[in-house]
């Protein structure tokens, strides 16, 4: 399969502090990425669409001046947690579609990132 | 609304067993179809896609795609405890995001 990477792998931080967390296809150009938030022992929840050129789309209920994605180039989408608090607490994950024409679309995940707020 | 349907399980078999997952699907105009597995603590991983009616397979899995009947299912065969984990199935049509289940819990004893 593809190889999305995202970094940093865990983060502990202060509440009221910002975060930043970085999403790499790194074997394919990616136009589309996407990120998930999930918390312990539940599903996946997709928080944004992140589009290269483009403003990000949100889902219902998340906040946009609060998770701020990036995604300058076809390889890199960048999400930040601004002024974080403990309930932000959660595995972050990112995915890339790479696409193969038509409906082949396959998305792939990155390894997650682990935050923690204190 | 568009919606993935999964039994949360868990589904426990015996190591060596086939382990039989299933999702269905409400939007007859999906267009493709995925299994992924989590194990706990980590990221989802793509096992298997499939695109036309019938059968795909790959190893031990086996996916199956019935679109009249808006059915998916994951076979695995010769079950092993490396397998436990959470087999999400998920959608896609173009145009949209992923539409996931929210998983299957399986369980292989030793």
């Amino acid at each position: 399969g593809a190889v999305v990477s995202q970094h940093p792998s865990r983060v502990i931080c202060k509440s009221g502090t910002s975060v930043k967390i970085e999403c790499r296809s790194l074997d394919f150009q990616a136009t589309t990425m996407f990120w998930y938030r999930q918390f312990p022992k539940q599903s996946l929840m997709l928080m944004a669409t992140s589009n290269e050129g483009s403003k990000a789309t949100y889902e219902q209920g998340v906040e946009k001046d609060k998770f701020l994605i990036n995604h300058a180039s076809l390889t890199l989408s960048t999400l930040t947690v601004t002024s974080a608090h403990p309930e932000d607490s959660s595995f972050y994950i990112c995915s890339a579609n790479r696409p193969s024409g038509g409906v082949y679309n396959e998305q792939f995940f990155g390894p997650g990132t682990r935050l923690t707020v204190l | 609304q568009k919606e993935v349907e999964q039994n949360s399980g868990p589904l426990s078999v015996p190591e060596g067993a086939i382990a039989s997952l299933n999702c269905t699907y409400s939007d007859r105009v999906s267009q493709s179809f995925f299994w992924y597995r989590q194990y706990s603590g980590k990221s989802p991983e793509l096992i298997m896609s499939i695109y036309s009616n019938g059968d795909k397979e790959d190893g031990r899995f086996t996916a199956q795609l019935n679109k009249a009947s808006q059915y998916v299912s994951l076979l695995i065969r010769d079950s092993q405890p490396s397998d436990s984990a959470t087999y999400l199935c998920a959608v896609y049509q173009a145009g949209t995001a992923l539409i996931f289940g929210k998983g299957t819990t399986l369980s292989v004893s030793s």
